[in-house]
């Protein structure tokens, strides 16, 4: 069964410091990979999607991924934290690649804190 | 355009009621799906539904069950509540197609006493 794992469920940084998360997926065939983002009694907010077009994905709010497949991994970066980066974050994957769902898969989160 | 909503935002069951939560999409997307959000187990899909058909289903006991009408709206059902099934529960809407963008409300908190 595909699945991803998030190393870390707690990662601090100081304001203006690199962010990266880690994420690591399990699929035998090329995955769709999300990151998302909850902020404190939110719902989820899509940041950047894999689809097996470029490895590099930009998404919102400065933060972008790349897709290692040698890796199996989909580490999301941020050159420079800001306070308000503050949140959980989670990375999924949709494990029926090819087939008519869009049932995601997610990992256990981790709690971004940024330190002034 | 407005973004999904979910009623009631909040809400406190006893054990052995039933509950229904409802969702509203996204104008013009045809496709639901739910998820429970739990501390101890995180976020775990329920069901998805397009058109009024279920199109898949999680790994969760027949007192959940979910439903989808003409209009796209959903709701869901959880007869028979138990302490465990205290949760954030999440809808997501998407436009129809296998990996569009799918859109979270802000998930109803449900508590069981």
């Amino acid at each position: 069964a595909q699945s991803v794992t998030q190393l870390g469920s707690h990662v601090s940084v100081s304001e203006g410091a690199l962010v990266l998360l880690r994420c690591n997926y399990s699929s035998s065939v090329p995955p769709y990979l999300f990151w998302y983002v909850q902020y404190p009694n939110q719902g989820l907010q899509l940041l950047l999607k894999y689809t097996s077009a470029a490895t590099l994905v930009k998404g919102i709010n400065g933060f972008e991924a790349e897709f290692k497949k040698s890796e199996t991994s989909f580490h999301l970066t941020k050159p420079s934290a800001h306070m308000s980066d503050a949140a959980e974050y989670f990375c999924a994957v949709r494990p029926d690649y090819g087939g008519a769902t869009n049932k995601l898969i997610f990992g256990t989160g981790t709690l971004l804190a940024v330190q002034p | 355009k407005a973004g999904v909503t979910q009623t009631p935002r909040y809400l406190i069951k006893t054990r052995g009621q039933q509950v229904t939560l409802s969702c509203s999409p996204i104008s013009g997307h045809r496709s639901v799906s739910w998820y429970q959000q739990t501390p101890g187990q995180g976020l775990q899909f329920l069901f998805e539904y397009f058109s009024e058909t279920q199109r898949n289903k999680g790994n969760f006991p027949g007192r959940f069950s979910g439903r989808q009408f003409s209009n796209s709206r959903s709701e869901m059902n959880v007869s028979t509540l138990e302490l465990g099934d205290s949760a954030l529960y999440l809808c997501a809407s998407s436009l129809a197609g296998v990996g569009d963008e799918q859109f979270f409300g802000p998930g109803t908190r449900l508590t069981v006493l």
